[in-house]
């Protein structure tokens, strides 16, 4: 079956400037997460939707920051005015309410570079 | 969540079982062992996790230690598209989030 989907799959944009990136999760997965990873790191937690419950936004660095899921189903995170400091790759992943509940499965990416 | 040690790399033969091991010695008792890999340029990639007993899939076998302060896990016979970085993370199953923490993992780098 069809896996986590992004897009962009890469970005280029200039600094000062807005940018949404966009996540299909796995059909039926109630759970969606992003994430950021810059060049040779680990996982930074940003922000983690499970069904209709109010987010997690613990992890988003600034107020510049936000994400929305409509419907229960695609995702949608926004940086405004980015940075050069936000260039990394951002990544999404889903998972689902049934016995394998907590392996998450990603999605390849958008790789983001602000100039 | 406990925190866990792993060697920065190692090499592997082609064909050859690759056993990659993880130090989690102060991990509690209702924390799981997860493992996932990364290939170069893709998403992080779930294999396989365990609580105490060992477990096996179509991917890879883990063994956990009967004292769980240690684990392995198995790829029985490496191929090339088996080069990675391996992150093995230890966690609490809840519906609290289950956010991933990856730490500097080890990178297997699988020869012909």
């Amino acid at each position: 079956g069809a896996g986590v989907s992004q897009s962009p799959s890469n970005k280029v944009t200039e600094k000062g400037k807005d940018v949404e990136l966009r996540c299909d999760p796995i059909s039926g997965h109630t759970a969606l997460y992003w994430y950021r990873q810059s060049l040779g790191q680990g996982l930074e937690f940003l922000i983690y939707f499970q069904g209709n419950s109010a987010p997690d936004k613990s992890g988003l660095p600034s107020d510049r920051f936000s994400a929305e899921r409509t419907g229960g189903s695609v995702s949608t995170l926004t940086i405004q005015r980015t940075q050069q400091e936000d260039s990394a790759v951002y990544l999404c992943a889903s998972s689902s309410t049934g016995i394998r509940t907590y392996e998450q499965y990603f999605g390849p990416g958008t790789r983001l570079t602000v100039t | 969540d406990a925190k866990t040690t792993q060697p920065p790399s190692m090499d592997c033969a082609e064909g050859r079982a690759a056993n990659l091991p993880c130090n989690h010695s102060t991990i509690s008792g209702n924390e799981y062992v997860y493992w996932y890999r990364q290939i170069h340029s893709q998403g992080p990639q779930y294999i396989i996790h365990g609580l105490k007993n060992n477990e096996t899939n179509e991917m890879a076998s883990l063994i956990i230690t009967e004292d769980r302060k240690s684990s392995t896990l198995i790829l029985p016979h490496a191929t090339l598209r088996d080069t990675a970085v391996y992150y093995c993370i230890v966690r609490v199953n809840n519906n609290a989030g289950n956010m991933l923490t990856f730490g500097g993992g080890t990178r297997l780098m699988v020869k012909p």
